[in-house]
């Protein structure tokens, strides 16, 4: 069964501080991971895409990784900042041609001042 | 080029009643997909359409059906509304054969 699931479901830190998200997926065939971020209220946005050649990718103080063997990747944050309270989503492309999007439950993370 | 477009941003319906929720895609995007969120339960696939055929559907009752027409707008309907209809429902359009999808702003819909 295809199927994304993201851990924590939840997560407080205090600003300034690092967290890492993780998500592991069983799919097939894999074509790429995005990791989505969603503000309260609004739709997601992507933040970055992970393909199966791919180990770690950085987009500022967010950093992806892929482990392709084992179905994992992981969302860390640097330096956390208030603004980095929100949904992340990891979505899975699969199916080859067919394209098709499989969403995690995402992880709710609330940065405290 | 304007993002994803969904009409209503807010609607309040009571139970029993039917409801049409509107996305314009963005400029060339010939594929739309809904989803429901709610708390606890993350993002649910409800379907996707591509040149106003139905592709892909997820695993809600047949209250929930959807339509996209010529220029890639859609339409999705729930009919016969249940409280636990009471959820954000986000539109997302893709260009062809690209695997990033970009979201609306969604519709609040609450039934009372």
């Amino acid at each position: 069964k295809n199927q994304v699931e993201q851990s924590p479901q939840s997560l407080i830190i205090l600003e300034g501080k690092n967290c890492t998200l993780q998500c592991n997926y069983t799919v097939s065939p894999f074509s790429n991971l995005r990791w989505y971020k969603q503000d309260t209220g609004r739709g997601p946005v992507s933040l970055t895409i992970m393909t199966f050649s791919e180990n770690t990718k950085s987009n500022g103080r967010y950093t992806a990784t892929l482990d392709a063997d084992t179905k994992q990747s992981s969302l860390h944050i640097t330096a956390s900042q208030l603004s980095d309270s929100a949904s992340y989503i990891c979505v899975v492309t699969y199916g080859g041609a067919t394209n098709k999007l499989i969403f995690g439950t995402g992880t709710l993370l609330a940065v405290q001042p | 080029k304007a993002g994803v477009t969904q009409t209503p941003r807010y609607l309040i319906k009571t139970r029993g009643q039917q409801v049409t929720l509107s996305c314009s895609p963005i400029s060339g995007h010939r594929s739309v997909s809904w989803y429901q969120q709610t708390p606890g339960q993350g993002l649910q696939f409800l379907f996707e359409y591509f040149s106003e055929t139905q592709r892909n559907k997820g695993n809600f009752p047949g209250r929930f059906s959807g339509r996209q027409f010529s220029n890639s707008r859609s339409e999705m309907n729930v009919s016969t509304l249940e409280l636990g209809d009471s959820a954000l429902y986000l539109c997302a359009s893709r260009d062809q054969g690209a695997t990033e999808a970009f979201f609306g702003q969604g519709t609040r819909l609450t039934v009372v």
